[in-house]
């Protein structure tokens, strides 16, 4: 079965620019998770979607990111604009209900530097 | 308080030696508890969940979960090299928030 698949897997681009990360969750997961892992504050919750409808947005760091869910298939996180301190590695991640008592699956992330 | 608390490394053992590594969490009310692997450039990866009191053994891993001390611990067997990794402990808080902890980086020297 295939994972949960994310891609760029690496994307360098200059500060200002607007960044797009995309992920397909794993075929019957209803939920889905974005994170970002940095060295200094490790893996922390962006936000959760289930049934393709936001829940929990309060890990998203500012306005200048956003996140959509338009089918069961297929998300995005954007940032626009990036910054430096924006540099981290995204992660998303499934799970298949709302999460108590099933795990998340993660992605391979994609590893973002701003300029 | 941090919501899940591991016990700071590295954490270096020996090639077939026991490597135990430990985590609190905060919430009494948290249900469901994960193990998961993180090679270094890698993604987490899950080896282990435990729901119940008590232990759960997992080929050469074993999973302790005491609630009412708040405390879940992983115990490696038979350590390899392929074990060195970062180990991440994680609690479902809530419905669905899953708080990680830092993690405890693991090497089993050859």
């Amino acid at each position: 079965d295939a994972g949960v698949i994310q891609s760029p897997r690496h994307e360098v681009t200059e500060m200002g620019q607007e960044v797009t990360l995309r992920c397909k969750p794993i075929s019957g997961h209803n939920s889905l998770f974005w994170y970002r892992q940095t060295m200094m504050r490790g893996l922390e919750l962006l936000i959760y979607f289930n049934n393709n409808v936001p829940i929990d947005d309060s890990g998203m760091p500012e306005d200048r990111f956003s996140a959509k869910m338009p089918n069961a298939s297929f998300s995005t996180l954007k940032i626009q604009p990036s910054e430096p301190r924006d540099s981290a590695v995204y992660f998303c991640a499934s799970s298949s209900s709302r999460g108590l008592n099933q795990p998340q699956h993660f992605g391979d992330g994609t590893r973002l530097s701003i300029l | 308080q941090k919501e899940v608390e591991q016990n700071s490394g590295p954490l270096s053992v020996p090639e077939g030696a026991i490597a135990s590594l430990n985590c609190t969490y905060s919430d009494r009310g948290s249900q469901s508890f994960f193990w998961y692997r993180q090679y270094s450039g890698k993604s987490p990866e899950l080896i282990m969940s435990i729901y119940s009191n008590g232990d759960k053994e997992d080929g050469r891993f074993t999973a302790q979960l005491n609630k009412a001390s708040q405390y879940v611990s992983l115990l490696i067997r038979d350590s390899q090299p392929s074990d060195s990794a970062t180990y991440l402990c994680a609690v479902v808080v809530g419905d669905y928030k899953l708080s990680f902890g830092a993690g405890t980086t693991v090497t089993v020297r050859a």
